[in-house]
């Protein structure tokens, strides 16, 4: 089945250590999105890809980074991590910008100790 | 500024009747609207949606009403069944597309036998 996977499912790291989240897709669509959503909140749009194109939001803080070498794969780098930074993280897709939906992975729970 | 608001965070309904799920926005750019549904350790995935170019849009069991005046919409689900027991966002965007989700907080619904 096409899908879109995340992995790890639980990832811990350390204060200020660097983290990856990876996010691959056999759905062959061009965007790319990266939402965080901490407990009891709304996800929140961290970036997208469109195809090789980045797109920032405003608001994301400089801590984030996100690489997208090729189609299949998207991975969120998180440099220095914060206690703040401890949520879910979750990458979807959709087959283009003008999509009528997005289709989701299982999301990554990422702890900071 | 919560743009788009679930003002119940949970939902109880006996199973065979029905559930409405409400949600409030304040964009009035906003101009399509989605409902997603996330069962615990999985991805949300998409249930249902509708342009702001109309006021009710209708899949099975689950119905979608707009109301463009009030900024508000509801999802009505009928009957209701134990496997709809699950978070519900509702999610919405200012480009007519699924691009950049603006996400509501998510209401929890139990339906009970």
């Amino acid at each position: 089945d096409a899908m879109v996977i995340q992995n790890p499912r639980y990832q811990v790291t350390q204060f200020g250590k660097p983290v990856t989240l990876s996010c691959s897709q056999t759905l062959n669509h061009n965007v790319m999105y990266w939402y965080q959503q901490k407990s009891s909140q709304a996800p929140k749009l961290l970036f997208h890809y469109y195809d090789k194109d980045f797109n920032n939001e405003a608001d994301t803080p400089d801590n984030f980074q996100s690489r997208r070498p090729n189609t299949s794969f998207c991975f969120l780098d998180i440099r220095s991590p914060g206690l703040g930074d401890a949520a879910m993280y979750l990458c979807a897709t959709s087959r283009g910008r003008a999509s009528e939906k997005l289709f989701f992975g299982s999301g990554t729970q990422l702890s900071v100790l | 500024d919560q743009q788009v608001k679930q003002n119940s965070p949970s939902l109880s309904v006996q199973e065979g009747r029905i559930s409405i799920l409400n949600c409030d926005y304040t964009n009035s750019m906003f101009d399509y609207f989605l409902w997603y549904k996330k069962y615990p350790a999985e991805g949300p995935t998409f249930l249902i949606s509708i342009s702001s170019i109309k006021d009710k849009n209708e899949d099975g069991r689950f119905t979608v009403f707009l109301n463009k005046s009030a900024k508000h919409l509801s999802l009505h689900i009928v009957p209701s069944q134990p496997g709809d027991s699950a978070v519900y966002f509702c999610a919405a965007s200012a480009d007519g597309t699924a691009s950049k989700l603006t996400f509501g907080t998510g209401t929890r619904l139990q339906v009970t036998l």
